[in-house]
């Protein structure tokens, strides 16, 4: 079966802008979580999605938001980039069975000019 | 609250070497316990898993033992090929959890040569 799809891949923005990636998640999962991943902080949890509904939420600004539809997919949003908001940022599906075991896209990497 | 503690490396080793990569963990209660690899331009891929103590989680050659008493998960090869270069992440989630989310380690670069 296919797996988590993110898109773009690639994208470049400069300051101030506002950026909306997207991820599909694998048929059948409704758990969506997104992960920004830098070299100096690491990867760092964002929000999880789960039947539409937002149920955790990292220690992100308000810039970062998200949704989820009622197909799974799920959006991320940032708001008034800023040039530390460069980063892959990663969105990962769950099923509802076994140990949180997180199936991850191949991300979306963001460069802020 | 939960973190995840592992060596950064980078971790240089020749073909077939034997591979360790630290990992230690604080979390309350029991988490289950993950290696994650990720190679050049690729999302994360779960290597293997343990959900409690003693729990020996295997894939690819690759081995952890989730160690209560001593809080960690080390991830141990024998022999590594060319083909393991790769930055392996440790995680953990809380145990019970059905939320999807994992506190990982900050990663540990391992490039094998020839």
């Amino acid at each position: 079966k296919a797996g988590v799809t993110q898109t773009p891949r690639y994208l470049i923005k400069t300051r101030g802008q506002q950026v909306t990636l997207s991820c599909s998640p694998i048929s059948g999962h409704r758990s969506v979580s997104w992960y920004q991943q830098t070299p100096g902080q690491g990867l760092q949890f964002l929000f999880e999605y789960f039947s539409e509904t937002q149920r955790n939420k990292g220690n992100f600004p308000g810039r970062f938001s998200g949704r989820q539809f009622s197909n799974s997919r799920s959006e991320m949003n940032v708001s008034t980039l800023e040039l530390g908001d460069s980063a892959l940022y990663l969105c990962a599906s769950k099923g509802v069975a076994g140990a949180n075991v997180l199936t991850f896209g191949a991300g979306s990497r963001l460069t802020v000019l | 609250g939960d973190s995840v503690t592992q060596m950064e490396g980078p971790v240089t080793l020749s073909e077939e070497a034997f591979l360790t990569i630290n990992c230690t963990y604080t979390a309350t209660g029991y988490p289950s316990l993950f290696w994650y690899v990720q190679y050049p331009g690729e999302g994360l891929q779960l290597l293997l898993k343990a959900t409690k103590a003693d729990d020996k989680g295997s894939n690819k050659g690759f081995e952890a033992t989730y160690r209560k008493e001593t809080t960690s998960f080390h991830l141990e090869k024998g022999s590594v090929q060319v083909s393991d270069s790769a930055v392996y992440f440790c995680a953990l989630s809380e145990r019970g959890s059905t939320l999807g989310r994992l506190y990982f380690g900050r990663g540990t670069q391992l490039t094998v040569w020839p």
